[in-house]
């Protein structure tokens, strides 16, 4: 069945550095692909997708392609602050088997000032 | 709009009682999906709903139950709770059309079974 696959946490950066959390799937068919982010206290919020290869979602300074030559989907923004903090969460969305949303475990992210 | 607002937000039980766990999508959407959040499983699924008829399903047994009403409006159930049991549980509605695989997520009913 369709699965998501993304680095284990937590990742701990200073401030200003670069984050990638890296992100693979498995799937049938051609899925959408998302990334969730989940602050303290919340439910999950939606903060990029991208629906078809190549396409480049971003948001907020964040930003991930769809390769599909590669199944990947990695999260990058190349210069973090202690208000990303929070936990993300990599997803796909297709239409094969009914209307259905995997998610991966999630990464934590730690933001030092 | 007013977004996925979900109640209570907190809940303790006992073992062997049973909840009922309320969502309200946003409006207009007709696709409500549960999900339970945990340490150590993560996010799982548990089943979606559209237009009051359970369109997906996941791998949970059959204490876990669910309804979706006229007004869109979902409840879920579980019976005879036990100790893992004890989660977050999210709900998240969706609407048709071209966003229809997006997720807005309600903040969440952290459920603890004592």
């Amino acid at each position: 069945g369709d699965s998501v696959t993304q680095m284990e946490g937590p990742v701990t950066l200073s401030e200003e550095a670069f984050l990638t959390i890296n992100c693979t799937y498995t799937a049938t068919g051609y899925p959408s692909l998302f990334w969730y982010v989940q602050y303290p206290g919340e439910g999950l919020q939606l903060l990029l997708k991208a629906t078809k290869a190549d396409d480049k979602g971003s948001n907020k300074g964040f930003e991930a392609t769809y390769r599909k030559e590669t199944t990947s989907f990695h999260l990058e923004k190349g210069s973090v602050q202690v208000s990303d903090s929070a936990v993300y969460f990599c997803a796909l969305s297709g239409d094969t088997g009914g209307f259905k949303t995997i998610f991966g475990a999630g990464t934590r992210l730690f933001v030092k000032a | 709009k007013a977004g996925v607002t979900q109640t209570p937000r907190y809940l303790i039980k006992t073992r062997g009682q049973q909840v009922t766990l309320s969502c309200s999508p946003i409006s207009g959407h007709r696709s409500v999906s549960w999900y339970q959040q945990t340490p150590g499983q993560g996010l799982q699924f548990l089943f979606e709903y559209f237009s009051e008829t359970q369109r997906n399903k996941g791998n949970f047994p059959g204490r876990f139950s669910g309804r979706q009403f006229s007004n869109s409006r979902s409840e879920m159930n579980v019976s005879t709770l036990e100790l893992g049991d004890s989660a977050l549980y999210l709900c998240a509605s969706s609407s048709e059309g071209r966003a229809k695989n997006i997720q807005y997520f309600g903040a969440g009913t952290r459920l603890s079974v004592l």
